[in-house]
């Protein structure tokens, strides 16, 4: 089925440890995006792309970088992951009718 | 200044009930807006555009007022599957959102 496919669904990591969440559409859309979710919160922007080499900073930029590596894929990297980035991250891509979203990744940093 | 405003609620209506939720935006310049729900700990799901003055699909229905800036969503016959936070977001011409908002919670009891 067409959409956004988000890996992985589940990390624990130590503080300090890196890692990289990975996301691909299959929708030939422009613009992807990575958003983040504290619990009773809404979802604030990390970075986005509003097309293939093309990146900028969101809302809370802090602590991550991004790779837009072709049309399709967009990852999210946590250089030196902090207790404060336990959250679930949701990429998605938009198009004039609306944004698709993955399922999300929920990050624990202990 | 937020993009939009929403009653966070939430709204406890029974089954059967109709209920309205309002959202007012910020930025005139905004030319579409949408629509999604979130359940628990899943990712937003669009549930309705709206591009002109409304739309209108089963029991659903938006309304936009672009004078007053809010848009409104109606529930008719609400269903226990209902349940959710429904979250605004216009869609301006940067083409992204910098936020979702918390939405508003709905709880649709038997």
């Amino acid at each position: 089925n067409a959409g956004v496919t988000q890996t992985p669904k589940f990390q624990v990591l130590k503080t300090g440890q890196s890692m990289t969440l990975q996301c691909a559409q299959d929708m030939n859309h422009n613009s992807m995006y990575w958003y983040r979710q504290d619990p009773g919160m809404g979802l604030r922007l990390i970075y986005y792309s509003a097309s293939e080499g093309t990146t900028d900073k969101g809302e809370v930029p802090n602590g991550y970088n991004v790779s837009r590596l072709n049309k399709r894929e967009f990852s999210l990297r946590l250089e030196s992951a902090a207790p404060s980035q336990t959250s679930v991250y949701f990429c998605a891509s938009n198009h004039r009718d609306g944004y698709t979203f993955g399922s999300g990744t929920r990050l624990t940093v202990v | 200044r937020k993009e939009v405003e929403q009653d966070p609620g939430p709204f406890n209506v029974p089954e059967g009930a109709t209920v309205a939720f309002n959202c007012t935006y910020s930025n005139s310049a905004s030319q579409s807006f949408f629509w999604y729900r979130q359940d628990c700990r899943k990712e937003p799901k669009l549930l309705m555009s709206v591009y002109s003055s409304g739309n209108e699909d089963g029991r659903f229905t938006a309304q936009l007022n672009r004078a007053s800036q809010y848009i409104s969503l109606l529930i008719r016959d609400s269903k226990l599957s209902d349940s959710a936070t429904y979250l605004c977001v216009p869609h301006s011409n940067s083409g992204y959102a910098l936020n979702f908002g918390k939405g508003t919670s709905l709880l649709v009891t038997p």
